[in-house]
């Protein structure tokens, strides 16, 4: 059974409107989770770090909340620009990150 | 503050060949992930060096080995290379060792391609 899961798979989007992308997890004995967004063919840049005792992160027009009880965060980010285009992947933190399959977000000029 | 290094960018190898890849972690990060990329199983973690000590592994061949210098510094290996070997190899530094609590700083990869 996948442990990380990303809904939906790919999403695209008029320029300025907000962004929702989900991701669940199995097992809530997680240290903390983090967000990754990744150009194509390049290395991954962290977004955010939720630890396990906190409920939501917030760096600039990106938010991320994290339910631990639930297996669930999500990301928010708002004002959508072109810029934002790539895949944005969740990791939770066990031992190791385990990585969804990311969700492809296209904002459309 | 440099980021995380990694070299080569590119290879390509022949199958059965052997390869090497190298990663300098952020200064004063001692903790060392690494990461395979492929297009059919995503993001897979190999194993993690924290004070040139193996601490986590995971479910790889033994033709996957590293090590990690005193200086944080590390390397990869995969001997007799197969052609599903084939991916973006991601180095990831941490402050300390996984469980600490400290996010990850990823490099940008060695793209490795066996022919």
């Amino acid at each position: 059974k996948q442990e990380v899961t990303q809904i939906p798979a790919a999403l695209s989007v008029p320029e300025g409107e907000n962004l929702v992308l989900n991701c669940s997890f199995t097992d809530s004995a997680i240290y903390n989770l983090q967000w990754f967004r990744q150009d194509p063919g390049k290395g991954l840049t962290s977004l955010l770090l939720i630890q396990s005792s906190q409920r939501e992160q917030t760096s600039g027009r990106l938010n991320a909340s994290l339910d631990k009880s639930s297996g669930r965060s999500t990301l928010y980010i708002a004002a959508s620009q072109p810029g934002d285009s790539a895949t944005y992947l969740c990791a939770k933190n066990d031992y190791k990150l385990s990585f969804g399959a990311g969700t492809t977000v296209t904002v459309r000029a | 503050k440099a980021g995380v290094t990694q070299t080569p960018r590119y290879l390509i190898k022949t199958r059965g060949q052997q390869v090497t890849l190298s990663c300098s972690p952020i200064s004063g990060h001692r903790s060392v992930s690494w990461y395979q990329q492929t297009p059919g199983q995503g993001l897979q973690f190999l194993f993690e060096y924290f004070s040139e000590t193996q601490r986590n592994k995971g479910n790889f061949p033994g033709r996957f080995s590293g090590r990690q210098f005193s200086n944080s510094r590390s390397e990869m290996n995969v001997s007799t290379l197969e052609l599903g070997d084939s991916a973006l190899y991601l180095c990831a530094s941490s402050l300390e060792v996984t469980g600490s609590g400290y996010g990850y700083t990823f490099g940008s990869g060695t793209r490795l391609t066996v022919v």
